[in-house]
């Protein structure tokens, strides 16, 4: 059982260069999530979607777009990556937005 | 102010010993509280879950939460070395997603 599955674990990108991070999971949940975390910063989210059809803005959109393609899957992109935007990625499920969330192992990104 | 303070750390602490962690929370409505884990380069991992208020128990760890004073801890009893992680509470009202504190940084040394 896998769980919440992101592609890939590190990437390295240029100042300028796109982006998608890719997110699934198997657990049929509703709601799916994206974090930023930096030291010092704790979880900061990125953006959210409640349900499928649905995706609304977290507390850091600026930079970022997403896709809920499905109800598994839930990917964000970045559209010309700024080294501000270095940083572990994880995306989360949960059954709806008031349930616990399961996290997936993160993405590991840094611009140069 | 944030809605969710909870102290960085770290804290180092002994094998053995009784491990407090604990969240303070501005918002009223909060129903859902929960305790993650967090090993390093490792996602959260969903520990304790617990709804309104009281205590609740699995193995060495316990959960509380006192909503007439916003605060909610984590015990961890008879601590060991592979406790060490990061802990971030999260909690959430009927409606609404988490909101998850910064996350406590523990180190239990042998």
């Amino acid at each position: 059982n896998a769980g919440v599955t992101q592609t890939p674990k590190f990437q390295v990108l240029k100042t300028g260069q796109s982006m998608t991070l890719q997110c699934a999971q198997d657990m049929n949940h509703n709601s799916m999530y994206w974090y930023r975390q930096d030291p010092g910063m704790g979880l900061r989210l990125i953006y959210y979607s409640a349900s499928e059809g649905t995706t609304d803005k977290g507390e850091v959109p600026n930079g970022y777009n997403v896709s809920r393609l499905n109800k598994r899957e839930f990917s964000l992109r970045l559209e010309s990556a700024a080294p501000s935007q270095t940083s572990v990625y994880f995306c989360a499920s949960s059954e709806v937005l008031v349930q616990p969330q399961h996290f997936g192992d993160g993405t590991r990104l840094s611009i140069l | 102010q944030k809605e969710v303070e909870q102290d960085p750390g770290p804290l180092s602490v002994p094998e053995g010993a009784i491990v407090s962690l604990n969240c303070t929370y501005s918002n009223s409505a909060f129903q859902y509280f929960m305790w993650y884990r967090q090993y390093s380069r490792k996602g959260p991992e969903l520990l304790m879950y617990t709804y309104s208020s009281g205590n609740k128990e699995d193995g060495r760890f316990t959960a509380q939460v006192d909503k007439s004073s916003k605060y909610i801890s984590l015990f961890i009893r008879d601590s060991q070395p592979s406790d060490s992680a990061t802990y971030l509470c999260a909690m959430s009202g009927n409606t609404d997603k988490l909101i998850f504190g910064t996350g406590t940084r523990l180190q239990v040394f042998p």
